[in-house]
């Protein structure tokens, strides 16, 4: 496996559902992001990890909670969603806080 | 008002052809300016990133800056069908490369 991946790569679930999405990165680095890209709207940060640690939440609803147990991977716990969630969920990795972003391929998800 | 204005088109052109794309902002404290390239069902990737004002070139791609007016350009020379992708601008503060703030990006489609 080589940069960062993302599974699973679709999910629909119902608003009372809880599950989660899980990022891996393979290149070494120690920050860790997670974004959120609706249709026709700008890519919108939601949390930062940097050594572990959460630096960022950008106002999030806790109904997304995220977890970070080392600098090679990153959840997404998903409870009671909204429909207006549905979105690609998109990870990404820097060597740094001020490194270039890579990004994963998301996870598409669909609240029903 | 956003903090990052971009036409979302499509943007249709014919093999060969110039392609222009640019971003409006608000915020005069961003320093650095990006263009990222996302094919469908692909996460983000970084094409350019520029410092301040200015030129930079990288083969077929120029990327422009324009801080007094706060706008942003990217031009692809000589366009080829596998130039087809959304084309993301994004900037940051200086030294947050990981907090960006994007533009909604434009669907770009190059026609044999």
């Amino acid at each position: 496996e080589t940069g960062v991946t993302q599974t699973p790569r679709h999910l629909v679930m119902g608003m009372t559902n809880k599950k989660s999405l899980k990022c891996e990165q393979h290149l070494g680095h120690n920050a860790m992001y997670w974004y959120k890209q609706s249709a026709k709207k700008p890519l919108e940060l939601m949390f930062v990890y940097n050594f572990k640690e959460q630096t960022e939440n950008n106002s999030v609803p806790s109904r997304f909670s995220p977890e970070c147990p080392n600098s090679s991977h990153l959840f997404l716990h998903l409870h009671t969603l909204q429909p207006e969630d549905s979105a690609l969920y998109l990870c990404a990795s820097s060597q740094r806080a001020t490194g270039e972003l890579f990004f994963g391929e998301g996870s598409r998800l669909t609240v029903l | 008002q956003k903090e990052v204005e971009q036409d979302p088109g499509p943007l249709s052109v014919p093999e060969g052809a110039i392609v222009s794309l640019n971003c409006t902002y608000s915020n005069s404290a961003f320093q650095y300016f990006m263009w990222y390239r996302q094919y469908s069902r692909k996460g983000p990737e970084l094409l350019m990133y520029t410092y301040s004002s200015g030129n930079k070139e990288d083969g077929r791609f120029t990327a422009q800056v324009d801080k007094s007016s706060k706008y942003i350009s990217l031009f692809i020379r000589d366009s080829q069908p596998s130039d087809s992708a959304t084309y993301l601008c994004a900037m940051t503060l200086t030294d947050s490369w990981g907090k960006l703030q994007f533009g909604a990006g434009t669907q770009v489609v190059v026609t044999p």
